[in-house]
């Protein structure tokens, strides 16, 4: 099971919006409901953001919205932050197995 | 809250065997399935293996098929990960994650590091 497609950077200034492309086949993203979005910091544990496209943990600002069209997934930040920049990575569940949950390579956001 | 804290990361040859611990609190442990997800150093994240709440069904990426074993100890709220046959690509952070719904990574540890290197 390849990788889901993510660009490598993506960047925005203090309160514009910035949105993020994750990208997988009719096998993964684009047949399941079941794609998530974890945000990084460095050195530290990925967070989860976004679940299930589009909904939010209890706790995330409503800043952060998830929306799916066919084998695309796309995370939007609005209202960037300072603390907003860190690594984001999409995934999606892909029954080739029983179970298998594939990653994105990872977006880094920077806020200019 | 939920805690989620691994050991057992370490320096280890070729061919090595480890194992990861992850010491679980702060919820219903035995209620829940369990990951292990990995990150190699400056890479994206990895998805490892899965258990069941009651340790009945596993998965497994590909890669790690017939190396690597995932348990699980509801009494002692315990997630384990057996690693044998190591390669040097199975040098990561381990993370040991909350599985709550499908493909919901709730919660994770802080990691531990392996190594596998001469």
């Amino acid at each position: 099971q390849s990788a889901l497609t993510q660009p490598p950077s993506a960047s925005g200034s203090p309160g514009q919006s910035v949105t993020i492309s994750c990208t997988g086949t009719s096998s993964d993203v684009g047949a399941y409901n079941y794609v998530s979005w974890y945000q990084q910091h460095p050195g530290k544990a990925p967070k989860l953001m976004i679940f299930e496209v589009s909904k939010r943990p209890s706790g995330v600002p409503d800043r952060f919205s998830g929306s799916k069209s066919g084998n695309t997934a796309s995370l939007t930040v609005s209202g960037l932050q300072a603390d907003d920049e860190a690594d984001y990575y999409c995934s999606s569940y892909a029954a080739s197995n029983d179970f298998e949950a594939i990653f994105g390579g990872g977006t880094k956001l920077t806020v200019l | 809250e939920v805690q989620l804290v691994e050991s057992g990361g370490a320096l280890v040859q070729p061919g090595g065997s480890l194992r990861l611990s992850c010491a679980a609190s702060g919820f219903r442990f035995s209620t829940y399935w369990m990951s292990w997800v990995r990150q190699a150093p400056g890479k994206g994240l990895e998805w490892v293996a899965n258990i069941k709440p009651d340790g009945s069904h596993k998965n497994y990426m590909d890669s790690v098929k017939g190396r690597f074993a995932i348990s699980r100890d509801n009494a002692k709220n315990s997630l384990y990960l057996q690693l044998s046959s190591l390669r040097a690509e199975d040098t990561a952070v381990y993370y040991c994650v909350t599985n709550m719904a499908q493909n919901k990574f709730d919660y994770w540890g802080q990691g531990t590091l392996v190594t596998v290197s001469s």
